[in-house]
């Protein structure tokens, strides 16, 4: 157990839908970040937070968008959603933003777009 | 891009050796880190590479060649219970600290 918790564990929805993926990270870590994780390619940073900051985008797509709180928890929300958006998507913590700092992973959310 | 290379699948037999390789393109390079992922699991963290040389953790041990954009994943007295995918994933400098992964390796543990 990572200590990173994420709800819901799994998604069932149909496409043009919108849904929201929370993550809480471990006790005293202020960067989360959003990873997706789909059969074909592997897994793809999306986003990360420092401190209720964005501090680094990825690949994420614009339907897609992501907050941190100011109780340092995070939310993904995916909308007009595609069945190609079927995926695992994990959120990791660390203490700092430093590309030096261990990343741990939450259990993830499997979301199945039908 | 920022290509992290590993083979795709690697067969082992339990209590011998495997290494599993990991190349990347060294521009920016700021880190290394090796983590196990399981089916349908959480990535867990193995071991972490920043300078060169080798860092031992128990049956773990990762090295790291900085000037040749190149890293492996030692793990020795193999179990069933360490047949899983072996990712590798690299931190660059200028992009806040996402991990650049590379596709896995799928180990297979045989008796």
């Amino acid at each position: 157990d990572s200590g990173v918790t994420q709800t819901p564990k799994h998604l069932i929805t149909a496409t043009g839908q919108r849904v929201t993926l929370r993550c809480s990270p471990r006790s005293g870590d202020l960067s989360v970040y959003w990873y997706q994780q789909s059969l074909d390619q592997g897994l793809q940073f999306l986003i990360q937070y420092y401190n209720g900051e964005e501090r680094a985008k990825g690949n994420i797509l614009e339907r897609f968008s992501a907050q941190q709180f100011p109780d340092l928890h995070s939310e993904l929300n995916l909308s007009s959603l595609e069945l190609g958006d079927s995926a695992l998507y994990f959120c990791a913590s660390s203490v700092a933003a430093g590309g030096r700092d261990t990343q741990y992973f939450g259990p993830g959310t499997r979301l199945t777009v039908l | 891009g920022q290509n992290i290379d590993q083979p795709t699948e690697m067969t082992a037999t339990e209590g011998a050796i495997v290494q599993i390789n990991c190349t990347y393109q060294t521009s920016g390079f700021n880190g290394l880190f090796w983590y196990q992922q399981h089916a349908g699991e959480a990535p867990t963290f193995l071991s972490y590479n920043v300078l060169d040389g080798l860092e031992e953790k128990g049956r773990f041990s990762s090295f790291l060649s900085r000037s040749k954009g190149y890293s492996y994943l030692l793990l020795k007295e193999l179990q069933m219970k360490d047949s899983a995918s072996y990712l590798c994933a690299v931190a660059f400098t200028g992009g806040g600290n996402k991990l650049t992964f590379g596709t896995g390796t799928q180990l297979k543990v045989e008796l």
